[in-house]
């Protein structure tokens, strides 16, 4: 069965503060993708990343970096020097390549708010 | 101006009523699909479609049905068997095997 657990249901910050969000995931192949999504208060779904199973290399795009440990079946994510523009909810994601669909699944989310 | 579109951007039905959520894409992207997200949830698949007039059931289809009649459409109608509709409706498109992009959403509720 597959799987994405994020523990974090709520995450308040202030501004300027670094904040990390986890992601644990199960899966039985050897071949899956994980994606961090972003869902501001508008609804929609904003893609962040994706990372292959064979990747390890962790990825930094501005202030967004992501951690992914294939040892610990983690890929969390970090924020640095948080923005107010950040505040919304994330998600964490995996498919499979043994999932013919290659459908999503989420985690529950984690709900970030930057105070000014 | 490229991407998905999903209409309306609220719906509200009543009791027995079957309602239909548009999604359109000009991506050119040949998979699309229906999630469902329920309060303080993640993302449910309920139907998708990796081609043109074939369409599979995904964790949650009971009481949805859709169609997939042409690459840039794939409709979802939520019919009077579905217990508990009310939940925002997200539909997502796929070029190969990497990332989903996805449209505004519908909130549906049921009055």
């Amino acid at each position: 069965a597959q799987k994405v657990t994020q523990a974090q249901t709520e995450i308040s910050v202030v501004e300027k503060e670094d904040v990390t969000l986890d992601c644990v995931y199960e899966t039985r192949d050897t071949t899956y993708y994980l994606f961090w999504y972003k869902q501001p208060p508008s609804g929609e779904l904003v893609f962040l990343i994706r990372r292959n199973s064979f990747d390890e290399q962790n990825e930094i795009s501005g202030r967004y970096s992501w951690n992914f440990q294939k040892s610990t079946s983690s890929f969390n994510f970090t924020i640095t020097a948080s923005q107010v523009v950040d505040s919304a909810v994330y998600f964490c994601a995996l498919s499979s390549r043994g999932d013919s669909s290659y459908k999503l699944i989420f985690g529950s989310g984690t709900r970030l708010l930057v105070r000014p | 101006d490229g991407g998905i579109t999903q209409s309306p951007k609220y719906l509200f039905r009543k009791e027995g009523q079957n309602v239909t959520l548009s999604c359109e894409q000009n991506l050119n992207h040949d998979a699309m699909y229906w999630y469902r997200q329920d309060p303080g949830q993640g993302l449910r698949l309920i139907y998708y479609s990796q081609i043109v007039n074939d369409f599979q059931k995904g964790d949650i289809a009971e009481g949805y049905s859709v169609s997939r009649e042409k690459k840039e459409s794939f409709p979802l109608t939520v019919t009077s068997a579905q217990k508990n509709p009310t939940a925002f409706y997200l539909c997502a498109t796929k070029a190969g095997i990497h990332e989903q992009f996805f449209g505004p959403g519908t909130r549906l509720t049921v009055l």
